[in-house]
């Protein structure tokens, strides 16, 4: 079965501070990940993929095949970034299975 | 455009009570999914529809039905609702091209809809 673990329920930083959001997943394949966010009052909605190798809002992730890992990292987080954050894992037919979620607070 | 609409935004029932939850989407989105969000679960997928006309089970179907009514709404319903059930309710739509997709296309979410069941 596929899973994504994100272990932490709540990742309390300093505002600059360097933030690491954990995932892992299990899959038998080649996988397809995603961040999605949900700001206070606003809709869940995507943050990055892994096929794009992009940086949105300061915010990457790595694909590690080796850990089975997709942890989301920032260097100097904000205060804006407070968010419940989700791990997602692609599933054929188009279907995404999303971790537990993690909510982050950047304190001033 | 509006995006993924959900009706109503909070309901209260009582056990044994059934109610639908209605979602529209103005994208000419292909798939449509109803998920709940649970503390410390995460979303689980409830039902999906892959296209109009079609729809299959997720990973907690039970306790519910669907209905893709045309290829813009998707309603999700309780025939008697439970306390389990209390949950925030979530509709996203995604473009989903046919063929063999994997999880490519970015799903867009509704609003949520608060269920509580007394």
């Amino acid at each position: 079965a596929q899973r994504v673990t994100q272990p932490e329920k709540l990742l309390s930083v300093f505002k600059g501070a360097p933030v690491e959001l954990k995932c892992n997943y299990s899959y038998s394949g080649s996988p397809e990940l995603f961040w999605y966010v949900q700001y206070s009052r606003q809709r869940l909605q995507l943050l990055l993929r892994h096929i794009s190798r992009e940086s949105i809002k300061g915010f990457t992730a790595d694909l590690n095949k080796g850990e089975t890992s997709f942890h989301l990292k920032k260097p100097f987080a904000q205060e804006e970034d407070s968010a419940m954050y989700y791990c997602a894992l692609g599933e054929y037919g188009n279907k995404l299975v999303f971790g537990a979620g993690t909510i982050l607070r950047v304190k001033s | 455009n509006a995006g993924v609409t959900q009706t109503p935004k909070f309901q209260v029932l009582k056990t044994g009570q059934s109610m639908t939850l209605q979602c529209a989407q103005d994208m000419n989105h292909n798939s449509m999914y109803w998920y709940r969000q649970d503390p410390g679960m995460g979303l689980r997928l409830i039902y999906y529809s892959a296209s109009e006309g079609t729809t299959d089970k997720g990973e907690v179907p039970n306790g519910y039905n669907v209905s893709r009514l045309n290829k813009r709404e998707f309603s999700l319903r309780l025939e008697s609702a439970a306390p389990s059930q209390t949950s925030v309710y979530f509709c996203a739509s995604s473009l989903a091209r046919q063929g063999a997709q994997r999880g490519t296309d970015t799903q867009y979410f509704g609003p949520g809809t608060r269920l509580t069941v007394l």
